[in-house]
């Protein structure tokens, strides 16, 4: 298994522009979470999501957010209009459980707006 | 509140070193606690959990639930070993979820 797939690896893009992220979780793998890495605040979980339903979308900053997971294999994280302080690191993770017992990343999104 | 905080953002020590990367955390019933690492140009992956009581990479962490403390310590560093670290905390019950500290920069110079 080549672990969980994110794409695209970067993004820059202009302020007001849409930017969709992609995630390929671990094949068998029911829960699925999208963090935010930023330098002043380190990793926050916008949303997550099991067996294909948002259980906690606590996390997710405003309406411009939103994520889907239409199936078990792909999930994306919207910004729609993004700004300039969207400017981060966004990574998925996939676990084999419902509960966290362990996580498994992918590489990660940098996301540029400019 | 659930909160895990990492006091250091950036710890600098010489390669044979010991090493100690602190972390505390506040949450109101019994946690687990991971550290996760993320070295450079890399993912973030799993380096070991408390209830484990493993030592990964020379590296292991004590749950002090008295002082609700789970410090990642390491007696001599490697340049290897050069990272972000990040302290989590996992919220049991359905909710499932890592909540992560600020993470920690580990530089060990040669």
């Amino acid at each position: 298994d080549a672990g969980v797939i994110q794409s695209p690896r970067h993004e820059v893009t202009e302020m007001g522009q849409e930017v969709t992220l992609r995630c390929k979780p671990i094949s068998g793998h029911n829960s699925l979470f999208w963090y935010r890495q930023t330098m002043m605040r380190g990793l926050e979980l916008l949303i997550y999501f099991n067996n294909n339903v948002p259980i906690d979308d606590s996390g997710m900053p405003e309406d411009r957010f939103s994520a889907k997971m239409p199936n078990a294999s792909f999930s994306t994280l919207k910004i729609q209009p993004s700004e300039p302080r969207d400017s981060a690191v966004y990574f998925c993770a996939s676990s084999p459980t419902g509960m966290v017992t362990e996580a498994f990343f992918g590489q990660g999104t940098r996301l540029t707006v400019v | 509140a659930q909160r895990v905080t990492q006091p250091e953002k950036l710890l600098s020590v010489f390669k044979g070193a010991p090493v100690e990367l602190k972390c505390n955390y506040s949450y109101s019933g019994s946690p687990e606690l991971f550290w996760y690492v993320q070295y450079s140009r890399q993912r973030l992956q799993l380096l070991l959990r408390h209830i484990s009581r493993e030592s990964i990479k020379g590296f292991t962490a004590d749950l002090n639930k008295g002082e609700t403390s789970f410090h990642l310590k390491k007696p001599f560093a490697q340049e290897e070993d050069s990272a972000m670290y990040y302290c989590a905390l996992s919220s049991r019950g359905n909710t499932g979820k890592l909540i992560f500290g600020q993470g920690t920069t580990l530089q060990v110079k040669p």
